[in-house]
């Protein structure tokens, strides 16, 4: 059964470097997601793409932040700077004609 | 402001046993409303439903909405231990007005099956 994949699993980084969490999508969805999930806390959506542009973005998803489609299969997210409090786990979705979102399984980020 | 709001936040019952779980919401632009299984990691997909009372079932799960009312619910019937887990609802709106929905999620209600 078709799953989306992330990398790493876990993320290890020191404040102000930049990251890079890489998703791999189910082949045939087109539309794409980022959420994040502090400890504890709910899953809150950063992001959404569809054909090579973000269609809507939260106000987490501030200019520290960015994704890119850079080829036919992976789904990128980026952080410039990254401060404590964005350590959480970072959950990409993708989803099909019907909207629904497949989730893979995360990265936890955890920022020092 | 948007926002999913699910009861019982936590919930322990025993093997056999037939549960309820609920999800209340308001959001702007309702599309969809969804329910995940979060078991150790990523949310696992188990229902969407955009039309009111048409109950969807699989196995011994089932999920209805009620658009007027602005809820759902999902039901486990015949309880086992492995569906101990935290289980999410989330509605796909508009809140930002984009033509792509987001999930917006509530924060879950964790259920333990003891044997």
């Amino acid at each position: 059964e078709p799953e989306v994949t992330q990398t790493p699993s876990h993320q290890v980084t020191q404040m102000g470097q930049e990251v890079i969490l890489r998703c791999v999508p189910i082949s045939n969805h087109l539309y794409f997601y980022w959420y994040r999930q502090i400890l504890g806390q709910k899953v809150e959506f950063l992001v959404s793409f569809y054909n090579n542009e973000i269609s809507e973005k939260s106000e987490i998803f501030d200019d520290q932040f960015s994704v890119e489609r850079p080829d036919g299969s992976n789904f990128t997210l980026k952080i410039r700077s990254t401060k404590l409090e964005d350590s959480a786990m970072y959950f990409c979705a993708s989803g099909g004609t019907f909207y629904e979102q497949y989730f893979g399984p995360g990265t936890r980020l955890t920022v020092t | 402001e948007d926002k999913v709001v699910q009861s019982p936040l936590s919930l322990v019952v025993h093997e056999g046993d037939t549960v309820t779980l609920n999800c209340s919401y308001e959001v702007t632009n309702f599309r969809s409303l969804l329910w995940y299984k979060q078991e150790k990691k990523a949310p696992t997909f188990l229902f969407m439903l955009t039309s009111s009372g048409i109950e969807k079932k699989s196995g011994r799960l089932s999920s209805i909405l009620d658009k007027k009312e602005l809820f759902s619910i999902l039901n486990i019937t015949a309880t086992q231990t492995g569906d101990s887990a935290i289980y999410l609802c989330a509605v796909e709106a508009s809140p930002y007005g984009g033509s792509q929905g987001n999930l917006i999620f509530g924060k879950g209600t964790k259920l333990s099956v003891k044997p």
